[in-house]
């Protein structure tokens, strides 16, 4: 049963660049969450989408925007890079129970992308 | 709003030791999810448990408790024998909202 794998493991770019990662969920999973982690802080929401659209997004500017392609698996871009959008990417993903109005299923984790942005 | 505190930035114990590490929490929702997920050295999250607001009882599996108390909003996670492996950054999180997380470091 293959877990949420993420690539690439490690980016560096500069300031003023366009940045694309790639998310694919844990089989049987729908739904795909984004979050940027700072160092030594927690995982901030970035956005989350479901049925190819952003269902929910967090406090981030529009420079960051995302797909989710029909089969499940997402990308998020990041366009004109600062270097403070050095953090690490998170990509969650989780089944979305309709019986489950909160939309809080538990979510599983990939191993995360290093940006370094110089 | 959503709120999630981990007052305790860092915990060292030495192997053997209990240990509990704080969540307190801020929500209007009435009724809610909290989690927990571990994030050793090697960066990805590990989840942990998930608690609903209906369900007060507290959760024991293995050397890991969660005592769950919605009249002081707070969702804590003892450890209970601590040993080297448990060295990792924990995170409580409420729906998409996680804490900063405590960094629990367990010595031989």
């Amino acid at each position: 049963d293959a877990g949420v794998t993420q690539s690439p493991t490690h980016l560096i770019k500069t300031r003023g660049q366009q940045v694309t990662l790639r998310c694919s969920p844990k089989s049987g999973h729908d739904t795909v969450s984004w979050y940027q982690q700072a160092l030594g802080q927690g995982p901030q929401f970035i956005f989350q989408y479901y049925e190819e659209e952003e269902r929910q997004r967090g406090n981030f500017p529009d420079r960051f925007s995302g797909h989710q392609f029909p089969n499940y698996s997402s990308e998020l871009n990041v366009n004109a890079l600062l270097l403070g959008d050095s953090a690490l990417y998170l990509c969650a993903s989780s089944l979305f129970t309709r019986r489950d109005l909160l939309s809080t299923d538990t979510q599983y984790f990939g191993p995360g992308t290093r940006l370094t942005v110089l | 709003a959503q709120k999630v505190t981990q007052a305790q930035t860092e915990i060292s114990v030495v192997e053997k030791e209990d240990v509990t590490l704080d969540c307190v929490y801020e929500t209007r929702d009435t009724t809610y999810y909290l989690f927990w997920y571990k994030q050793p050295p090697s960066g990805e999250l590990v989840f942990l448990i998930r608690r609903n607001s209906f369900d007060e009882q507290n959760e024991i599996s293995g050397r890991y408790s969660w005592n769950f108390q919605k009249s002081t909003s707070s969702f804590n996670f003892t450890i209970t024998a601590s040993q080297v492996v448990d060295s990792a950054v924990y995170f409580c999180a409420l729906k998409m909202r996680f804490g900063a997380g405590t960094r629990l470091t367990v010595k031989p």
